[in-house]
Formats: structure tokens, C-alpha cells, sequence
């Protein structure tokens, strides 16, 4: 499976866009890219996932560059409860866990 | 929904005693799974399940194993806790064999050996 960079923390205002970049240089064809979040305390919840196209749910949306080696995950209008470790995956078969990105959304 | 509910969500065992962490999920799914997360390694893959009295070795089997006698049910043994099982614990389960359904968390269980 390939390997993810994330940055380890970011910050964002209240009711703004939240934008959280993932590079994946290696993902190879059949490889998705899986959007995943875990507030403190609870199991890992899933967000969205995509092969090629951009994806759009209620939750978020997931934007994925031409050639498919990095993609960005949008929270349109973030909110406090927002705020959790995103973890972004890229796999065909099992998921294997990075360190994510400490997203904290501030008042 | 789905729900993915854990027998306890903190328990407290001693060195060299038998353990049994339960995972019960509602939604008929094929596939279940045994993370452990710890600070600095994110979630590793213990045991998974892809049927009724099916295993697989995950990336960490050592020192525990699994069963699954009934499709909404995986259990993890811990069959002589250590120190260093010490961590959260968490199931999951996932419909079908397809990598592309998500998975579904329950709400993890602390284990502490003392």
C-alpha cells in the first residue's frame, strides 16, 4: 500500500473552509484514498473515499489531482465539533494507519 | 445505522491473566476486525475476519488470537495479558470483501495490565 504525508496539525476558524492537504506520490491505479477522522475518545469514523473522481457527501468533499499522487479533503463550514485527528489512507485491500492530522477548529 | 458495540470501555487485568474483549455488530457484515492504537503507531491491524470461523493474521497477531463462532460476534484473547498489551482496543466491521465499503468503529476499549 502506498504511503501518505499529512501535516501533523492545523488550525481553523469556526465557519470557515477547512482544506486538509495528503500527498501520495507512489498510489498506484487500483489504490483508493480514504478520508477517515477520530474524535478523542471514540473509534475512527469514516468520511469519504475516492478513486479518480472528486467526491462530495453531507460530510465533506474530496478533491483529487489529475494524476492522483495527492488529494485534499474540504469540511465546508467547520464547526468545534470538527475537531479530531483526520487520517488519510490510500489502499485496495486493508487500510493501513498513519499519524493523521490534529485538525482544531477554533471560535 | 450500523453499531459496533465493545463489551466494556475500560477494563483493568493483571499480568498473566486471561482476557476476552468482545465486538457484537448489527448490520450482517462479512468482515470484522481487531485494531490496537497506540500513541505514536496509529491503529494496527491484530486479527481480521472475513466469515464465521474464518481468520486471518493481521500486522500484530503475537500474543493474542481470535474467534468468531457467530457472523455478529469477534472476540479477541488476550490468552496471558502483559504490560505491553496495554492500549486501546478497537473492532470494526465492514459489509462484504470489497476494500472500498467502509469500515465501522466501535467506541474502543482502554485496557490497562498492571
Amino acid at each position: 500500500d502506498a504511503k501518505t504525508t499529512q501535516p501533523p496539525s492545523m488550525d481553523c476558524a469556526e465557519g470557515r473552509a477547512a482544506n486538509l492537504p495528503c500527498n501520495h506520490s507512489t498510489i498506484s491505479g487500483n489504490e483508493y484514498v480514504y478520508w477517515y477522522r477520530q474524535i478523542h475518545s471514540q473509534g475512527p469514523q469514516y468520511i469519504i473515499h475516492g478513486l479518480k473522481n472528486n467526491e462530495t457527501n453531507e460530510m465533506a468533499s474530496l478533491i483529487i489531482t489529475e494524476d492522483r499522487k495527492s488529494s485534499t479533503l474540504i469540511l465546508p463550514h467547520a464547526t468545534l465539533r470538527d475537531t479530531a485527528v483526520y487520517y488519510c489512507i490510500i489502499t485496495n485491500y486493508q487500510l493501513i494507519w498513519g499519524a493523521g492530522t490534529k485538525l482544531i477548529i477554533k471560535p | 445505522d450500523v453499531k459496533v458495540t465493545q463489551s466494556s470501555r475500560y477494563l483493568v487485568k493483571r499480568t498473566g491473566e486471561k482476557v476476552f474483549l468482545e465486538c457484537v455488530q448489527d448490520m450482517d457484515h462479512e468482515n470484522m476486525f481487531w485494531y490496537r492504537q497506540d500513541p505514536g503507531l496509529g491503529l494496527r491491524l491484530i486479527y481480521f475476519s472475513y466469515d464465521v470461523k474464518m481468520k486471518e493474521k493481521g500486522d500484530i497477531p503475537e500474543g493474542y488470537s481470535v474467534s468468531r463462532e457467530k457472523k455478529e460476534r469477534f472476540s479477541l484473547i488476550l490468552e496471558s495479558a502483559s504490560t505491553n498489551q496495554t492500549s486501546m482496543y478497537l473492532c470494526a466491521s465492514r459489509e462484504g470483501t470489497y476494500s472500498y465499503n467502509e469500515q465501522f468503529f466501535g467506541p474502543g476499549t482502554r485496557l490497562t495490565v498492571l
